[in-house]
């Protein structure tokens, strides 16, 4: 079974510039999940969709927004880039995002905002 | 409220030594425990995990980690280190009632292998 799939693998912006990542979660996961990891803050939790739909949010501006597909698949897209966007983002993916249950990490985007 | 405190930003072991990493948890309900390891450009893999029953839980590549209910820890621990462990290692923590998505993590404690 394919894992946890995320395009571009690298990507580098200017500020101002917007930028939308891609994630392919395991088949037949309902659940995709994006988080943040920066060496200062490390992992944050960006937020959840589960069959289309977002059903919990982190506390992350306006700037930073999603959405999932039929498919399953997310986006996530930051608008305005500043410099403190640079991190890499990871995508996870679960069957239902119940209580204990796994989550399947993907390799992640670096973005880089110069 | 939950937090999660990773005692030691960088832990070096020798190869073949115990391999004791720490973590202390906050939880204001019974919590769910969680050990990932992340491997140089790659995401996080789940180590092990525990819910409810048996403390003392087994998960992949030899390692093993004990929830302490008095002690307020969830350490995790292998007999004998591998110059493969060395990464970056997380414990996190998650209420019962709560989606998996809604994690706390720790900050990390960097792993190294010393031949």
């Amino acid at each position: 079974k394919a894992g946890v799939t995320q395009t571009p693998r690298y990507l580098i912006k200017t500020r101002g510039q917007q930028v939308t990542l891609s994630c392919s979660p395991i088949s037949g996961h309902r659940s995709v999940s994006w988080y943040q990891q920066t060496p200062g803050q490390g992992l944050q939790f960006l937020f959840e969709y589960f069959s289309e739909t977002q059903r919990n949010k982190g506390n992350f501006p306006g700037r930073f927004s999603g959405r999932q597909f039929s498919n399953s698949r997310s986006e996530m897209n930051v608008s305005t880039l500043e410099l403190g966007d640079s991190a890499l983002y990871l995508c996870a993916s679960s069957l239902a995002n119940g209580p204990g249950d796994e989550q399947f990490f993907g390799p992640g985007t670096r973005l880089t905002v110069l | 409220a939950q937090s999660v405190t990773q005692l030691g930003s960088h832990v070096s072991v020798s190869e073949g030594a115990l391999v004791l990493l720490r973590c202390n948890y906050s939880s204001s309900v019974p919590p769910y425990l969680f050990w990932y390891v992340q491997y140089p450009n790659q995401g996080l893999q789940l180590l092990l995990k525990y819910t409810t029953g048996a403390t003392l839980v087994k998960g992949i590549n030899g390692f093993e980690a004990e929830f302490k209910k008095s002690e307020t820890s969830f350490h995790l621990t292998k007999p004998s280190a591998h110059m493969s462990d060395a990464a970056e290692y997380f414990c996190a923590v998650t209420a019962p009632d709560s989606s998996a998505s809604k994690i706390i993590f720790g900050s990390g404690t960097r792993l190294s292998i010393r031949p």
